[in-house]
């Protein structure tokens, strides 16, 4: 059974950058796309961006010159950073698996999430 | 970006009844050259993350119950409940992958 379980400092400064580490296990990390999604609280669903393996990634738009997303196939985990956060970016912080085929596509496992809150 | 617009923003349904929610796309997410529908839906509690009811706008996810449904194409989307149980109070959330990731801005049900 695969499990995914986000990790990170709950707190982040304004204009400092967040990072979150996605572990997986019971999966190899290898032949699958995984994305970040984030839900500010007591809102809806935003797509954050992809990583496979180490050969492709992808960025929404709205946030791609503040992200990035990193693999450790080693450690069978993945990682986003965001970098000048604000207010805005408090959200819990969801890593999810994609398929294998398809860059864009639903997300089959997700982890519990984490709360990130930005303030000073 | 796709835009996602779901339809009602809540709803309360009787137990055994019929909840129909509804997810229409601002632009067509069928994809012409392998006929399917880039769309899925998802079931969200609270505290809990997302689960994966649909995807290809009508093929159900691993385990989920038959009384779930998906229907539609293009640009108008339906995710059906056949027979309500309590245990489906939830948010539901559409979601395309056409392009860029967009979700819709949830439907919340509740047992009326």
């Amino acid at each position: 059974q695969v499990q995914l379980q986000e990790s990170g400092p709950g707190l982040v400064k304004p204009s400092e950058t967040l990072s979150v580490t996605c572990t997986v296990s019971g999966g190899s990390i290898s032949s699958y796309y995984w994305s970040w999604i984030r839900q500010p609280p007591g809102k809806g669903l935003e797509w954050i961006g992809y990583m496979y393996n180490r050969g492709s990634s992808d960025y929404n738009p709205s946030l791609k010159s503040r992200v990035t997303i990193s693999v450790d196939t080693s450690k069978n985990q993945f990682s986003l950073k965001l970098s000048s956060v604000t207010a805005a970016d408090t959200a819990v912080y969801y890593c999810a698996r994609g398929t294998t085929a398809y860059s864009r596509s639903w997300f089959d496992y997700w982890g519990q999430g984490t709360l990130v809150t930005v303030s000073s | 970006d796709i835009v996602m617009t779901q339809s009602p923003d809540s709803l309360a349904v009787s137990l055994g009844e019929r909840a129909t929610i509804n997810c229409k796309s601002s632009q067509s997410v069928l994809y012409s050259s392998n006929n399917k529908n880039y769309l899925a839906w998802y079931q969200q509690k609270p505290g809990q993350p997302p689960k994966l009811l649909i995807y290809w706008a009508s093929t159900r996810g691993s385990g989920v119950p038959d009384r779930f449904s998906g229907s539609g194409s293009g640009t108008d989307f339906t995710l059906t409940i056949s027979s309500l149980q309590a245990e489906d109070v939830a948010v539901y959330y559409c979601q395309q992958y056409y392009s860029t990731i967009t979700f819709g801005q949830g439907t919340r049900l509740e047992i009326k």
